[in-house]
């Protein structure tokens, strides 16, 4: 069974900081990785998708990821934050033949002047 | 902007009514899906449909139904409605699949039986 795990459930960070949020899966096979975001009120949004190639994906809105199978982990990161980017943060996992992602539980993000 | 909508935006009901949670997306999209959301809980895949007349069930098991008649609309229904089923309903939709094409969003149904 594919699974995926986010151990922060709020992280606070000063505008201007750097952020990185952490993602660990747990899938059989080669993964199909996500991370979607949503503000307050309203739905997900896709930032960023890896499957296979570079294991450093670009994303929207100055997001990266970096996909580490050693350690089952896809974390997100961003140089510098943005007051804008709070909202709450959703990691994603799913495979070939079986197209229902499992989401994590999300992280809260919380800017800071 | 993904065009899908959701409505209504809030629902508060009675234990017992009959409700349905409306669902629609101009992009011509085939799969369509909808999640249910709590509180600092993962969302959670309850049904979806890969067409017209295609319909199944997600991972949790969900007391309510639905229907897709039309490409673009995917309503969600629950006969009898318990303070249970109290959550956010998410409706995506994906023009190639969950793996393959991002899923749109709608702004969800935040629903409360009381």
């Amino acid at each position: 069974a594919q699974s995926v795990t986010q151990p922060d459930i709020h992280i606070t960070v000063s505008e201007g900081a750097s952020l990185e949020l952490r993602c660990n899966y747990s899938y059989g096979a080669t993964p199909y990785l996500f991370w979607y975001v949503q503000s307050p009120g309203q739905g997900l949004q896709l930032l960023l998708k890896y499957f296979s190639g570079d294991t450093l994906v670009q994303g929207i809105k100055g997001f990266e990821a970096e996909f580490k199978r050693s350690q089952s982990s896809f974390n997100l990161r961003k140089p510098s934050v943005h007051w804008s980017d709070a909202a709450e943060y959703f990691c994603a996992v799913g495979g070939l033949g079986n197209e229902k992602l499992t989401f994590g539980t999300g992280t809260r993000l919380t800017i800071i002047p | 902007e993904a065009d899908i909508y959701q409505t209504p935006r809030y629902l508060v009901i009675g234990t017992g009514k009959k409700i349905t949670l409306e669902c629609s997306q101009t992009m011509g999209h085939d799969k369509m899906y909808w999640y249910q959301q709590d509180p600092g809980m993962e969302l959670h895949l309850i049904h979806y449909s890969y067409g017209v007349n295609s319909t199944e069930k997600g991972d949790l098991s969900s007391e309510s139904t639905v229907s897709r008649i039309r490409t673009e609309h995917f309503p969600l229904t629950l006969e009898s409605a318990r303070p249970s089923h109290t959550s956010q309903y998410l409706c995506a939709s994906s023009d190639g699949g969950a793996l393959n094409s991002p899923l749109h969003f709608g702004n969800g149904t935040r629903l409360t039986v009381t």
